[in-house]
């Protein structure tokens, strides 16, 4: 079964930062990977989606990495912002169950101004 | 655009009682799915449906029933609440099944079971 681990499970960082959340899993046999924000009582919205042949994806001051052989990825955040302050969820797709995402446990960040 | 809806957004149930917990989708997406999230733990895929007529079991599935008979709808019904079903329930739902499409979440239902 696909394992996720998300490290650290918690980050503060003052505003302006750079920072990287990480992300590493068990099965290198994914579909894609994909990174998730979520407030607090809200629902997940996705951020960036890597495909398996993709080695990475950015997107505005967000880039994620992909290591499909070493079963890891990176969410790489440029000059951090309050509002940036959110719960970053990692989520892998395997190749033997392409409709289950599984998840990791996530980082929860805080951005103190 | 309403994307995916959740309804209710909180509940409290006593233990052996049922209920259903609505989703709904405009964006005529073909997958959708039901996860539970509990602390410590990441989201857990309960049930999914990849069209109207067809729905197949995840991660989780005792305890849960659903049906599709409505490319926009997906209910997820308890059918006799366990306290052990305390959790938060998202619905996602994705363009087409396979793997190249984001999924999108709705805003979840807290469901507390006493």
């Amino acid at each position: 079964k696909q394992e996720v681990t998300q490290i650290p499970a918690a980050l503060s960082v003052p505003e302006g930062e750079n920072l990287v959340l990480n992300c590493s899993f068990t099965d290198s046999a994914i579909y894609n990977l994909q990174w998730f924000r979520q407030d607090p009582g809200k629902g997940l919205t996705s951020l960036l989606l890597i495909q398996s042949s993709q080695r990475e994806q950015t997107s505005g001051r967000l880039n994620a990495s992909l290591d499909k052989s070493s079963g890891r990825s990176t969410l790489y955040i440029a000059a951090s912002q309050p509002g940036d302050s959110a719960t970053y969820l990692c989520a892998v797709s395997s190749q033997t169950g392409a409709n289950n995402l599984f998840f990791g446990t996530g980082t929860r960040l805080t951005v103190i101004p | 655009n309403a994307g995916v809806t959740q309804t209710p957004k909180f509940q409290v149930l006593k233990t052996g009682q049922s209920m259903t917990l609505q989703c709904a989708q405009d964006m005529n997406h073909e997958y959708m799915s039901w996860y539970r999230q509990d602390p410590g733990m990441g989201l857990r895929l309960i049930h999914y449906s990849v069209g109207a007529g067809i729905t197949d079991q995840g991660e989780v599935p005792n305890g849960y029933n659903v049906s599709r008979s409505t490319t926009e709808d997906f209910p997820l019904r308890l059918l006799s609440a366990a306290p052990s079903q305390t959790s938060v329930y998202f619905c996602a739902s994705r363009r087409r099944q396979g793997a190249r499409q984001p999924q999108h979440f709705g805003d979840g239902t807290r469901l507390s079971i006493l």
